[in-house]
């Protein structure tokens, strides 16, 4: 059980395109999810929080207009990359719980963007 | 100082030793604690949860929290080269998001 899935795992995309990525979770209703980036031997940094139906909550330095956040239902959350840049070049990761932000968070598998 | 501190790596034990791994937190009331395991290039994988002061064991992992010294930890019994990864310690502070520490990295040698 609580198994969460990403979409794709991977993204090859020149410089100025924008990027989506798709984070669901298969077996159960999330009431958060969360969004991470971790650069190369580095730890986790949470780029946002969102709840279903609400805006989505982001970290101090993490750009709202380039990092866009829809949390359509209780299953799908998409993280948008606009404009992306060689600099956005990172694994993505998202996370689903589900009694809410404090709770046990369930990752997916992670999308890796390669900005060229 | 950050919220939560993991020991140093790496961390190297032999194939069938015990790996103990420590963690400390700063925020007194918080009342969720997770271990994650991750290997290299995938996402995080949850390991245990623990919210009550004492030992919680599952298979070969067992995590011990004392909330009054602000401490938790898990040991790793008979340790395989599968469980080479890093370990990362996570706290609920509060009722917002999980804080991570900066993971800890065991190498299991066979």
């Amino acid at each position: 059980g609580a198994v969460v899935s990403q979409h794709p795992s991977w993204v090859i995309c020149k410089s100025g395109t924008s990027v989506k990525i798709e984070c669901r979770s298969l077996d159960f209703q999330a009431t958060t999810m969360f969004w991470y980036r971790q650069f190369p031997k580095q730890s986790l940094m949470l780029m946002a929080t969102s709840n279903e139906g609400s805006k989505a909550t982001y970290e101090q330095g993490v750009e709202k207009d380039k990092f866009l956040i829809n949390h359509a239902s209780l299953t799908l959350s998409t993280l948008t990359v606009t404009s992306a840049h060689p600099e956005d070049s990172s694994f993505y990761i998202c996370s689903a719980s589900i009694r809410g932000p404090g709770d046990t968070q369930y990752f997916g598998p992670g999308t890796r963007l390669t900005v060229l | 100082q950050k919220e939560v501190e993991q020991n140093s790596g790496p961390l190297s034990v032999p194939e069938g030793a015990i790996a103990s791994l420590n963690c400390t937190y700063s925020d007194r009331v918080s009342q969720s604690f997770f271990w994650y395991r991750q290997y290299s290039g995938k996402s995080p994988e949850l390991i245990m949860s623990i919210y009550s002061n004492g030992d919680k064991e599952d298979g070969r992992f067992t995590a011990q929290l004392n909330k009054a010294s602000q401490y938790v930890s898990l040991l790793i019994r008979d340790s395989q080269p599968s469980d080479s990864a890093t370990y990362l310690c996570a706290v609920n502070p509060n009722d917002y998001k999980l804080s991570f520490g900066a993971g800890t990295t065991v190498t299991v040698r066979a």
